[in-house]
């Protein structure tokens, strides 16, 4: 079984600020790892993902993640954010063992302000 | 433009009242998942499909609701008799199996009164 964790359940920040959103996991197996992002009233759209190799990852719109599989975690940043970013972020995972199956964190409302 | 799509959007309904929920996953991708979202629960997992056979429907409350896929173009996902606990979202997603990414329709947001 796995589970992910999200410990920020809302995160404000300035506009041209740099922003880090936190995720953790729990898995005894190997996971693959995703972060979506989610608009208001539309569905899920992933913003980035780790498979494996470079434990850093560059996604859509200037975000990146970095992988630390000592630590568990799948943190998101993105070095200066723009008002068009306030959504929610879902962390997840899947098993690496196939399946395709996703577990979601609760999420992270991030609202950029000017 | 390759998507998942979802009808309806919005859903109004009474209590008791069956609803029926529909996705079209995009063409060649042969895993369909419904998952339901809701401010206290988040997103759920309900059920998942692979080659149209069910896989885990263990996120499912058995009793009221069911799901199929009557073709590789269709899921359906039912309720009878709705309750106004179902009020939530409901996202159908779907991915090629080589692939790990998974693409979302846009929602169904169901509302029982």
């Amino acid at each position: 079984a796995q589970s992910v964790t999200q410990l920020d359940s809302q995160v404000p920040v300035f506009e041209e600020a740099p922003v880090e959103l936190r995720c953790n996991y729990s898995s005894s197996v190997s996971v693959y790892l995703f972060w979506y992002v989610q608009y208001p009233n539309q569905g899920l759209q992933l913003l980035l993902k780790y498979l494996s190799g470079s434990t850093l990852v560059k996604g859509i719109n200037g975000f990146e993640a970095e992988f630390n599989k000592s630590q568990t975690s799948f943190h998101l940043r993105k070095p200066s954010v723009h008002i068009s970013d306030t959504a929610e972020y879902f962390c997840a995972v899947s098993s690496t063992g196939g399946g395709n199956k996703l577990t979601f964190g609760t999420g992270t409302q991030l609202k950029v302000e000017l | 433009d390759a998507r998942v799509t979802q009808t309806p959007r919005h859903k109004v309904t009474e209590m008791g009242q069956e609803v029926t929920m529909r996705c079209q996953p995009i063409l060649g991708h042969n895993t369909v998942f419904w998952y339901r979202q809701t401010m206290m629960q988040g997103l759920e997992l309900l059920a998942y499909f692979r080659n149209r056979a069910p896989l885990d429907d263990s996120g499912m409350p058995k009793d009221r609701f069911s799901a199929e896929m009557p073709d590789a173009t269709l899921a359906t996902l039912k309720i009878q008799p709705s309750e106004p606990r179902d009020s939530a979202v409901y996202f159908c997603a779907s991915v090629r199996d080589a692939d790990t990414e998974a693409f979302f329709g846009q929602g169904t947001r169901l509302t029982v009164v």
